[in-house]
């Protein structure tokens, strides 16, 4: 079975440029989370959806910063604009049932110069 | 509300050591605990967890861990290090009461000498 998928797995772009990042879910997992990991923060939620509702978006750092999930099969996470603090490995994780084992995607790298 | 801490940034092991990696939890209800090892430039992977079932705990790779109510802890071990576990390690815990949200660790990231 095909796990998480992300794409694209590196991104480079420059500051004030819009970034969107894109996940596809396990297939028949109903609830997806969309972290960030850094060196100085670790890893942090940023929001949070269950059947395509968001549930918890209190980690979403900003108003640059949006989700959305049209249907069970794809998500995006988009920056607009994008800064260089906003440099992260990005990952897309989800879940059969919210609360039980996360399977993660392999992660975008994300570099805003 | 929630928190888990791991301790030790970093731990070295030599290989064919044991391997005890820490963590500690916070809950108000009782919790699922995992734990999740991440491979350099890859994303993280499920080692075990515990959803209130035994409290020994065998994931894979030949990693275990047990849940002691008692120290609110969680720790991983492994009889036998090997070149291969060299990775970060995270603890998270899943508030069953609430949100199901994950709160992780830290991260610990593991060395084994040859």
């Amino acid at each position: 079975d095909a796990g998480v998928i992300q794409s694209p797995r590196h991104e480079v772009t420059e500051m004030g440029q819009e970034v969107t990042l894109r996940c596809k879910p396990i297939s028949g997992h109903n609830s997806l989370f969309w972290y960030r990991q850094t060196m100085m923060r670790g890893l942090e939620l940023l929001i949070y959806f269950n059947n395509n509702v968001p549930i918890d978006d209190s980690g979403m750092p900003e108003d640059r910063f949006s989700a959305k999930m049209p249907n069970a099969s794809f998500s995006t996470l988009k920056i607009q604009p994008s800064e260089p603090r906003d440099s992260a490995v990005y990952f897309c994780a989800s879940t059969l049932k919210v609360g039980e084992t996360q399977y993660f995607g392999p992660g975008t790298r994300l570099l805003v110069l | 509300a929630q928190s888990v801490t791991q301790l030790g940034s970093h731990v070295s092991v030599s290989e064919g050591a044991l391997v005890l990696l820490r963590c500690n939890y916070s809950s108000s209800v009782p919790p699922y605990l995992f734990w999740y090892v991440q491979y350099p430039n890859q994303g993280l992977q499920l080692l075990l967890k515990y959803t209130s079932a035994a409290t020994l705990v065998k994931g894979i790779n030949g990693f275990e861990a047990e849940f002691k109510k008692s120290e609110t802890s969680f720790h991983l071990t492994k009889p036998s290090a090997h070149m291969s576990d060299a990775a970060e390690y995270f603890c998270a815990v899943s508030d069953q009461g609430g949100t199901y949200k994950y709160i992780f660790g830290t991260g610990t990231r593991l060395k084994v000498l040859a």
